[in-house]
């Protein structure tokens, strides 16, 4: 099965430190890569995609940072977290074929104090 | 005006009801459409996938889509109590496309 891990599963950390969230994904190869945030009762917001290897694309101007180091692996990072960071963290795939429909995986829940 | 619109509810329901969520778009491009369902502090989980227009059936669950008035819907026969979540519904213009999400709706479904 296509299994999608992040962690940790939840972090408190303080304004102004750095940050680095995990995503790895199982059972398939070269898959496409998302980073969301979903805010306290708001929408998914796409941070970040990834098509291959080093290959990172950027939807939103922010203090975040993603890295593709692995075919399986996506790291999003901060230098100095904010406030405005807390939120919940999700990685998701899409799929094999026709790439339309993401897969999410269990999520980060970040709170930035 | 959001591209996609969804009315954030709560929706409360009693158990054994038909449950129907309902999602508006404005972009006539987009082709491809999902519902997925999260549990409070879960990732979201995909429930169902259509392409186009027409109605896609899978167990107590019914999705439709109709493009001529941009607006899809998610069926739920015989709700339970363990239907309570957030559903969210998605789409996308085309094959690896970014997905536009709508906010939510959540349900609860009381015993």
């Amino acid at each position: 099965s296509q299994t999608i891990h992040q962690w940790p599963a939840t972090l408190v950390q303080p304004v102004g430190s750095p940050l680095s969230l995990e995503c790895t994904v199982e059972g398939t190869s070269n898959p496409n890569l998302y980073w969301y945030r979903q805010a306290a009762g708001r929408g998914l917001q796409l941070l970040f995609y990834s098509v291959g290897i080093g290959q990172i694309s950027s939807e939103v101007p922010q203090n975040l940072s993603a890295s593709r180091p692995q075919d399986r692996q996506f790291i999003l990072s901060s230098k100095k977290l904010l406030l405005s960071d807390s939120g919940f963290y999700l990685c998701a795939r899409d799929s094999q074929g026709t790439r339309s429909e993401q897969y999410f995986g269990p999520g980060t829940r970040l709170t930035v104090t | 005006q959001k591209e996609v619109e969804q009315d954030p509810g709560p929706l409360s329901v009693p158990e054994g009801a038909i449950v129907s969520l309902n999602c508006t778009y404005s972009n006539s491009a987009f082709q491809y459409f999902m519902w997925y369902r999260q549990y409070s502090r879960k990732g979201p989980e995909l429930l169902m996938y259509t392409y186009s227009s027409g109605n896609k059936e899978d167990g107590r669950f019914t999705a439709q889509v109709d493009k001529s008035s941009k607006y899809i819907s998610l069926f739920i026969r015989d709700s339970q109590p363990s239907d309570s979540a957030t559903y969210l519904c998605a789409m996308s213009r085309t094959g690896f496309q970014k997905l536009v999400f709508g906010t939510g709706t959540r349900l609860l479904v009381s015993p």
